[in-house]
Formats: C-alpha cells, sequence, structure tokens
C-alpha cells in the first residue's frame, strides 16, 4: 500500500537550534515529494516539493530538504530555527491514483 | 485577496442535522479538492473535481455529497450528520489533475463539531 511515514510525532527544540524532521515514502508511490505547513488554525501552506532534478531543495522560510531515493526519504531541515517556525509538518506524495497522500504530520515546537 | 476560501471557518450542529460547506477558489484553476483533518491531525482526501466532473472519490459515507456549480465552486454537502464526523474540512485547488506534483493550494479550513 502506499503510504508516507513522519517518524516523529513532535520535535520540541531551542530557538537558534537546527531541525531535521524525517519523512519516508514507500516505493510504490511516485517521486513527486512535498512539505507543507500548518500553523495554528490555519490551512496548509506549501513549503517546498521535489519533482525532478537536483535532490536538494530550498523551500521558503529557511527550509530544505533532500531527496534520497536509495532510503525512500525526504528529511526537511532547517539549520537555525525561530519561534514563529512552531507548527505541524505534514509531508506528502503523490500516489499512482492522482491523490496526493499525507504522512501523519510531525509537531515542531520551538523553546526561546 | 484570498486564494482559497471556505465558509463558515466553524460550524456547530446538532446530530441528525444537514449542513453545508462552501468553497470558492479565484486562481482559475481546474481542480478543486476536499480533505478531511481527523482530531490526530490526519489529513485524507475524500473527493476532487476537475471542471466540474468528479475524479475522486474516496471510500466516504453517501451522507457526503460534493456539488460543483462551475469549476471555481465545489460544495460539501453533509446529510444526517453524526459524532464521527467532527473534524476540520480543507477545500483545496490545483491547476492540473494527475501525479504532475502540481502543487494544491488550501483553504483555512471549516471546523466541524457535531454535538
Amino acid at each position: 500500500a502506499q503510504s508516507v511515514t513522519q517518524l516523529d510525532s513532535q520535535v520540541p527544540v531551542f530557538e537558534e537550534a537546527p531541525v531535521e524532521l524525517r519523512c519516508n515514502y514507500s516505493s510504490s508511490v511516485s517521486v513527486y515529494l512535498f512539505w507543507y505547513v500548518q500553523y495554528p488554525n490555519q490551512g496548509l501552506q506549501l513549503l517546498l516539493k521535489y519533482l525532478s532534478g537536483s535532490t536538494l531543495v530550498k523551500g521558503i522560510n529557511g527550509f530544505e530538504a533532500e531527496f534520497n531515493k536509495s532510503q525512500t526519504s525526504f528529511h526537511l531541515r532547517k539549520p537555525s530555527v525561530h519561534i514563529s517556525d512552531t507548527a505541524e509538518y505534514f509531508c506528502a506524495a503523490v500516489g499512482n491514483t492522482d491523490k496526493l497522500i499525507f504522512g501523519t504530520g510531525t509537531r515542531l515546537q520551538v523553546f526561546p | 485577496d484570498t486564494a482559497v476560501s471556505q465558509t463558515p471557518k466553524y460550524l456547530v450542529t446538532q446530530m441528525g442535522n444537514d449542513k453545508s460547506i462552501k468553497c470558492e477558489q479565484n486562481l482559475g484553476h481546474d481542480t478543486m479538492y476536499w480533505y478531511k483533518q481527523d482530531s490526530k491531525k490526519f489529513l485524507k482526501i475524500m473527493f476532487s473535481y476537475n471542471n466540474k466532473e468528479l475524479i475522486i472519490n474516496e471510500t466516504v459515507p453517501n451522507r457526503f455529497s460534493p456539488k460543483s456549480p462551475d469549476k471555481a465552486h465545489l460544495n460539501l454537502h453533509i446529510n444526517s450528520l453524526e459524532l464521527g464526523d467532527s473534524a476540520v474540512y480543507f477545500c483545496a485547488s490545483s491547476q492540473d489533475r494527475g501525479p504532475t506534483g502540481d502543487t494544491q493550494y488550501f483553504g483555512p479550513g471549516t471546523r466541524l463539531t457535531v454535538l
């Protein structure tokens, strides 16, 4: 079955520390991969996406992600987080049935 | 200008009632979607329409009926509401359909609470 797995349900970090949010996808899904962010009481906003080409993808707000085909991963990273990065982060992939399949989300909590 | 808008933002109702949620996009996109986000934040697609044609219909109770009067609008009508329908419902749109990797733009969500 097609699936996207986010291994960490919560990631607490201090402000200005680096962070990595992990995402793995099943090899049965296509390799169109996305990271979305959901701020409290808001809708989802696209951070970045990988369609093809360079495996390192840069997105908004200083985030980047690296597509690793051999490890079927698409981890999200930021070298220095801010309080304002506190949010829910969703990894997603396009499946072969035209559907966007989401992971279960990772809650990033940034502490001062 | 809001790209994808939904009304209402909050909806509290009694079991057994019928309610509708409206969605409009002003991006000129051809495809629109409805997603359900449960209490554990899990997001799952319910329906998608392309140019007013239903293209994805997940295993959703037939109490849920989407209606697309034109390609800029996709409304969700829910009959005989049940406690388990309580969730946040998100509308989204994209330019294309299919596994093209096209970005989906999400609305702000409608929090439905069934008492």
